[in-house]
């Protein structure tokens, strides 16, 4: 049972343009929300978070969006750039387990490609 | 600053050989440390986590086990392995136990097992 989803495995946008960058969970519970990005043959990089007391949160060319009521979340990258070629996992937390709140659920990603 | 080192980058190993991948996290005490794989076409998977020196959780029954001798070193083990076992390795560390669960990653270990 895949608890986040990012049910677009790649994206292509044009140098200058928006990318949008959706994921979608299924667990209540989770109460903290996080995007990472990944280049090729290196660990993933934290690039941005937000809390479910929050429906949006900025920093610089990132923003992500949460609307809690239908378990979606968007990363917006304005304006892009070629270097922002990249995977971009969705990830989500939740802080009442336990054991649970150790453990990040990881959608499986979306490949953004920048054209020039 | 912290920084986590993760080695080797790369590893080819001969199904049924011994796997020893290690993690070390400088510039913090007591972290939180993970360990997850990457298989191919897949997001990532958490194997083992760490919230002490000789505590380990397992999140995933398998051909792996993980140890934590000391505070800031992690290490990903195996007595024989598989092919299944072929992926991509990432170590990781955080600060608070729960709610803002940011997590740092290592540069990964690709593992090809023939």
């Amino acid at each position: 049972d895949q608890q986040v989803k990012q049910n677009s495995p790649s994206l292509s946008v044009q140098e200058g343009r928006i990318s949008i960058l959706n994921c979608d969970y299924t667990n209540s519970m989770f109460d903290y929300f996080l995007w990472y990005k990944k280049y090729p043959a290196e660990g993933p990089t934290f690039l941005i978070s937000i809390s479910s007391i929050k429906d949006k949160n900025e920093d610089g060319r990132f923003t992500v969006f949460l609307n809690k009521s239908a378990k979606h979340l968007s990363l917006h990258i304005v304006p892009s750039q070629p270097g922002d070629s990249a995977v971009y996992f969705c990830a989500a937390s939740s802080s009442y387990s336990g054991a649970g709140s150790y453990q990040l659920t990881f959608g499986k990603g979306t490949k953004l490609s920048v054209i020039p | 600053s912290q920084t986590i080192h993760q080695w080797p980058a790369t590893l080819v190993q001969p199904v049924g050989s011994p796997l020893s991948l290690e993690c070390t996290v400088e510039g913090t005490s007591n972290p939180n440390l993970y360990w997850y794989r990457q298989a191919a076409g897949r997001g990532l998977q958490l194997l083992f986590y760490s919230i002490g020196i000789g505590q380990i959780s397992s999140e995933v029954p398998q051909n792996l086990s993980a140890s934590r001798p000391q505070d800031r070193q992690f290490i990903l083990s195996s007595k024989k392995l598989l092919l299944s076992d072929s992926g991509f390795y990432l170590c990781a560390w955080s600060l608070a136990p729960g709610g803002k669960n940011i997590q740092y990653f290592g540069a990964g270990t690709r593992l090809s097992v023939l």
